[in-house]
């Protein structure tokens, strides 16, 4: 079993719509969330960052960690055209400190299309 | 700052050749990650290194890819000889403390090995 899953769809919505990502993970050392954002030919970009469960808003964007399940998502309300990309997520089990540390583990990625 | 910058953005070499890749962090980051992006395995972690020293190098594929950082401005990935099953995006990504788990990619190489 991979440490991360996530489907790699494609997934196409209308804009407009609600779209929802997933990963799940089996290290449960992990307690740190991210998810990234990667535009076609361009590198990744840190889009919401998350510690242990919960959740996290930032304009359209919530991020949910259920960390029980080992299950993380990221909502997208009322998608653009725009957000257009691939979403990853990528967890560590580091913090600031620590040595060996700042290693994330990356899934697949998801890529997303918003149809006008 | 202009970010993450990687030379070249693309390279196209045939198999047994030497390639070498280029990176320079951002300015007063102190961490720098070398990853390798495919369709089949996503994005993995090569090696990274702390104030310019490697601290886990387990990524790497094989005794044919190699690292170096001789300054906090510069480092390199070659592979030597290549083989078309390098070919991939590499990305180089640095991090300052303090930023929490904060990545910053640069746009990549697109390495094609015929």
């Amino acid at each position: 079993q991979k440490e991360v899953e996530q489907d790699p769809g494609p997934l196409s919505v209308p804009e407009g719509a609600i779209v929802s990502l997933n990963c799940t993970y089996s290290n449960s050392a992990f307690q740190y969330f991210m998810w990234y954002r990667q535009y076609s030919r361009k590198g990744p970009e840190l889009l919401m960052y998350t510690y242990s469960s919960g959740n996290k808003e930032d304009g359209r964007f919530t991020a949910q960690v259920d960390k029980s399940s080992k299950y993380i998502s990221l909502f997208i309300r009322d998608s653009q055209p725009s957000d257009s990309a691939t979403y990853l997520c990528a967890m560590s089990a580091s913090g600031l400190s620590g040595a060996g540390s700042y290693q994330l583990t990356f899934g697949k990625g998801t890529k997303l299309s918003v149809i006008p | 700052d202009a970010g993450v910058i990687q030379s070249p953005r693309h390279e196209v070499t045939e198999m047994g050749q030497e390639v070498t890749l280029r990176c320079k962090p951002i300015s007063g980051h102190d961490y720098l990650f070398w990853y390798r992006q495919t369709m089949m395995r996503g994005l993995e972690l090569l090696i990274y290194f702390n104030n310019n020293v490697p601290i886990d190098d387990s990524g790497m594929p094989e005794d044919r890819f190699s690292a170096k950082m001789p300054n906090a401005s510069f480092s390199t990935l070659k592979i030597q000889p290549s083989e078309p099953r390098d070919s991939a995006v590499y990305f180089c990504a640095s991090r300052g403390q303090g930023e929490l788990e904060t990545q910053y990619f640069g746009p990549g190489t697109r390495l094609l090995v015929l």
